[in-house]
């Protein structure tokens, strides 16, 4: 069965404290794995897919890597505007030749100036 | 409007209510989808339309009914809930299906 799990759960820094959210999954035949952010009260908000092992994106403080069982996003001197829960998800195969994304419960990051 | 929007923001009904949850897209996509996302769990999949045509039904129960009468627009008809079908509701809409999801705002669902 495909599974995504992340953690930690929760994660505090304080301004400027560089660390990584974990994505572990498995899947039959990764199609797709993409992080999202989300603020509270609001819809998930795109930032990146990788689709092969090796493969690295970067977006302003943020980079995502990933490998053949997991993804890392690395935050580097993260603001307290960073503070947000950050999703990720894989793309899965199910009947009919069709796509789903499979979530995992997500990381909530606090950045404490 | 750009991006994808949702309808109300926010509902709260009754048990014996029906409602319905609107749900558009401004950007010439062709896939739409509706998520459930309760507090403390991952965001479930609950139907998938490609070309209006509805390709996944995730084991929901019939209380909730979607309709997607063109690609740009896509509805979820709710009736007789329960208080465990309070959350929010996403709406999320992808070029084709396979590509990547953008996310509406939500809307939050409270059943008394």
């Amino acid at each position: 069965e495909d599974q995504v799990t992340q953690s930690p759960e929760a994660l505090r820094l304080q301004e400027g404290e560089s660390s990584s959210l974990n994505c572990s999954y498995t899947v039959s035949g990764l199609r797709g794995l993409f992080w999202y952010r989300q603020d509270p009260g609001k819809g998930p908000e795109f930032l990146f897919t990788l689709y092969s092992a090796g493969e690295e994106k970067e977006k302003e403080r943020l980079k995502a890597t990933l490998t053949k069982k997991e993804s890392f996003l690395h935050i580097t001197a993260p603001k307290p505007e960073d503070s947000a829960t950050y999703l990720c998800a894989v793309q899965s195969l199910f009947s009919g030749g069709y796509n789903k994304l499979i979530f995992g419960a997500g990381t909530r990051l606090a950045v404490h100036p | 409007e750009t991006g994808v929007t949702q309808t109300p923001r926010h509902l709260v009904m009754g048990m014996t209510n029906k409602k319905s949850l609107k749900c558009e897209q401004h950007l010439g996509h062709n896939a739409m989808y509706w998520y459930k996302q309760s507090a403390k769990k991952p965001l479930e999949l609950m139907f998938v339309y490609s070309l209006e045509e509805r390709v996944e039904n995730n084991s929901v129960p019939s209380r909730f009914s979607p309709e997607c009468p063109n690609s740009s627009h896509l509805f979820l008809h709710l009736h007789t809930l329960q208080p465990e079908d309070s959350a929010l509701y996403l709406c999320a809409s992808s070029q084709d299906n396979g590509d990547t999801q953008y996310f509406g705002p939500g809307t939050r669902l409270t059943v008394l």
